[in-house]
């Protein structure tokens, strides 16, 4: 069974960092892309870093880039976000997810098939 | 980037059918996939491939996709799936995206 499980949120002022840990199980993070995805409360579902089963490709949403990283522990089946410079703007519960990717139509396709419980950032001094 | 719309609310009796739209731009020409959020949990997957079932979920659940909308059905609606609801799409030419969701409320 997959399972993923964040831990590392809580509050952080202003201008500080957090990093937020995914322990998976049931499948290993280095075959599959992994993501993080965010929910500001009441909000909708956002997208905010992806990272490729192989090698080193990340991608980021641009309201992160330069200030989210996003890297893997093989040894540890684990993902994590590494968050610096932190607003009131990145205040959400983010979630991991794995992603499933197929062929179709002549282009790579991908959605999030398993998703963790989630871990709360709030930003607030 | 593209752009994902989805109204903001549907209503719908319980065994009537709901049907959750999400328009873009020749998204008949995507892969759109859809979750499920109940409050307070997390997203889980419903749909993928504009009309595929993962394991588990009932056959009430169903999609469609042509020109500038894709749409999900469900069936036979009951008390359970009062929820969020969202699409999205990501493949090799751009980053993925979600929808504004959609809360069904079961009257």
């Amino acid at each position: 069974e997959v399972q993923l499980v964040e831990s590392g949120g809580g509050l952080v002022q202003p201008g500080g960092s957090l990093r937020l840990s995914c322990a998976a199980s049931g499948f290993s993070v280095s075959s599959y892309w992994t993501s993080w995805v965010r929910q500001a409360p009441g909000m909708g579902l956002e997208w905010v870093a992806s990272i490729k089963q192989h090698g080193s490709e990340r991608i980021y949403v641009d309201s992160v880039k330069g200030r989210f990283t996003i890297f893997r522990d093989n040894a540890k089946n684990s993902l994590y976000l590494q968050m610096n410079s932190l607003t009131a703007a990145d205040t959400a519960v983010y979630y991991c997810a794995r992603v499933r990717t197929y062929y179709d139509s002549g282009n790579s396709q991908y959605f999030f098939d398993s998703w963790g419980q989630g871990t709360l950032v709030t930003v607030s001094s | 980037s593209y752009v994902l719309t989805q109204p903001p609310s549907v209503s719908v009796a319980p065994g009537q059918t709901a049907r959750i739209t999400c328009g873009g731009n020749n998204i008949g020409s995507k892969s759109v996939h859809w979750y499920q959020q109940r409050p307070g949990q997390a997203p889980v997957l419903v749909v993928h491939d504009n009309s595929d079932r993962p394991s588990g979920i009932p056959e009430r659940f169903s999609g469609s996709n042509s020109g500038n909308t894709a749409t999900l059905g469900i069936s036979r609606v009951e008390a359970g799936d009062e929820a969020d609801y969202y699409c999205q799409v990501w493949d090799s030419s751009s980053d993925p995206v979600f929808g504004g969701g959609t809360k069904v409320t079961v009257l």
